[in-house]
This record gives C-alpha cells, sequence and structure tokens, in this order.
C-alpha cells in the first residue's frame, strides 16, 4: 500500500474549518483514500474515504487533487469532541475476493481549542 | 444497535503466561480484522479473517501469536509465553463485506508484567 505523510500536530480554534493535509505521491491508480480519527483511549472511527472525486458526508469532506498525489480532510465547524488523532489512510477498496487492509501511519493530533 | 465488543478491556499477566483475548464483531459482519497499538503509535495491522478463515495472517508478529474465529462470528487472539513487549491495545474491527467502513472496539489494554 502507499505510503502517506501527514503533519504530527496542528490546532484549531472552536467553530471554525479544520483543513488537515495528506500527502500520498505513491498512491496507484486502485487505491482509495480513507480517513479515520481516534479519540483518546477509544478504538478509531471511519469518517470519510474516496477514490478521485471529492466527497461529503455528515461528518466531513475530503478534496482529492486532480493528480491523487494528496488530500484534504475538512471538519467544517470543529468542536472540542474534535480534538483526536486523524489517520489518512490508503488501501484498495474492494469488493468480491480483494480486500484492503488498513496501514495506520502515525497520524495528525488535532487540537481543537475554545 | 450494539457495536463491535471486546473482552477483557484491561488484562494484566506476567510473563509467560498465556493470555486469550475475545472479540464479539457486529451480528452479521463477514469480515474481521485484529490490529495492535502500541503506545503513541498508529494500529498495526495482525490478522484479517474472511468467514471463519484467516484469509491474511502476515500481521502476526511470531508463532507465539495465533487467532481462531471457529463459527465465523465471535473470534478469540491467543497469546503465547507473554513476553513484556506484549504490552499494548489489542483492537478489534469487523465490516460488513471485503474493505468497506471498519467498526472498531475499544480494545482490550494488555499489560504483561
Amino acid at each position: 500500500d502507499a505510503k502517506t505523510t501527514q503533519p504530527p500536530s496542528m490546532d484549531c480554534a472552536e467553530g471554525r474549518a479544520a483543513n488537515l493535509p495528506c500527502n500520498h505521491s505513491t498512491i496507484s491508480g486502485n487505491e482509495y483514500v480513507y480517513w479515520y480519527r481516534q479519540i483518546h483511549s477509544q478504538g478509531p472511527q471511519y469518517i470519510i474515504h474516496g477514490l478521485k472525486n471529492n466527497e461529503t458526508n455528515e461528518m466531513a469532506s475530503l478534496i482529492i487533487t486532480e493528480d491523487r498525489k494528496s488530500s484534504t480532510l475538512i471538519l467544517p465547524h470543529a468542536t472540542l469532541r474534535d480534538t483526536a488523532v486523524y489517520y489518512c489512510i490508503v488501501g484498495h477498496y474492494a469488493g468480491g475476493t480483494s480486500y484492503g487492509k488498513l496501514t495506520f501511519g502515525q497520524g495528525t493530533i488535532l487540537t481543537v481549542h475554545p | 444497535g450494539a457495536g463491535v465488543s471486546q473482552t477483557p478491556s484491561n488484562k494484566v499477566t506476567e510473563k509467560g503466561k498465556y493470555v486469550e483475548l475475545r472479540c464479539d464483531p457486529i451480528s452479521g459482519h463477514t469480515a474481521l480484522y485484529w490490529y495492535r497499538q502500541s503506545l503513541g503509535q498508529g494500529p498495526e495491522f495482525l490478522i484479517y479473517f474472511q468467514g471463519t478463515g484467516a484469509a491474511d495472517d502476515s500481521g502476526l508478529p511470531n508463532d507465539r501469536f495465533f487467532a481462531v474465529r471457529p463459527e465465523g462470528s465471535v473470534s478469540t487472539l491467543k497469546i503465547q509465553r507473554t513476553e513484556r513487549g506484549d504490552s499494548a491495545v489489542y483492537l478489534c474491527a469487523s465490516s460488513s463485506k471485503v474493505n468497506t467502513e471498519a467498526f472498531f472496539g475499544q480494545g482490550t489494554r494488555l499489560t504483561v508484567v
């Protein structure tokens, strides 16, 4: 699986948008970009994933560059409860018999402050 | 509805002892994953089950580690002759079909003293 690079930490003011970058320059054509987060003492939680189009759900938006070498996770209105480690993961999306185990890196520690 | 349940939540054992960690996936989920997370690190893949069979056990660190899922639901991670370096949080995840969103449990914190 392709390797990802994320900043080790970021700060964000409550109510503002949090923009978390991720570089994945070796991503292959059939690999997806996934984002998970892990709040202290909990298991990771799925946020969003995408292939090449921008995606939005109730939690966040995912912006993937046209060359797919980087992406940005956007939390539009960060709250204190969004303080967590955010992991950007590249892996194979599967239907049928193939699958993609998640290869977690170090992630970005996002701290949302009042 | 119930999420992924892991028991026990905490386990302290002496070096050299045998331990079993249990994972109850979300009902109907055919894929089940085990991960290990050391302090300050991201989770590290151990093994993946599709149904009853281990489809990928490439992450198991050595032959002291073994996992089973005999009926395609509950899974048990077994660690023989535990070492202090095995101390970590062991996470279980399940998904409804291959490689869709994975749902994680809260983990079992294993401490080997």
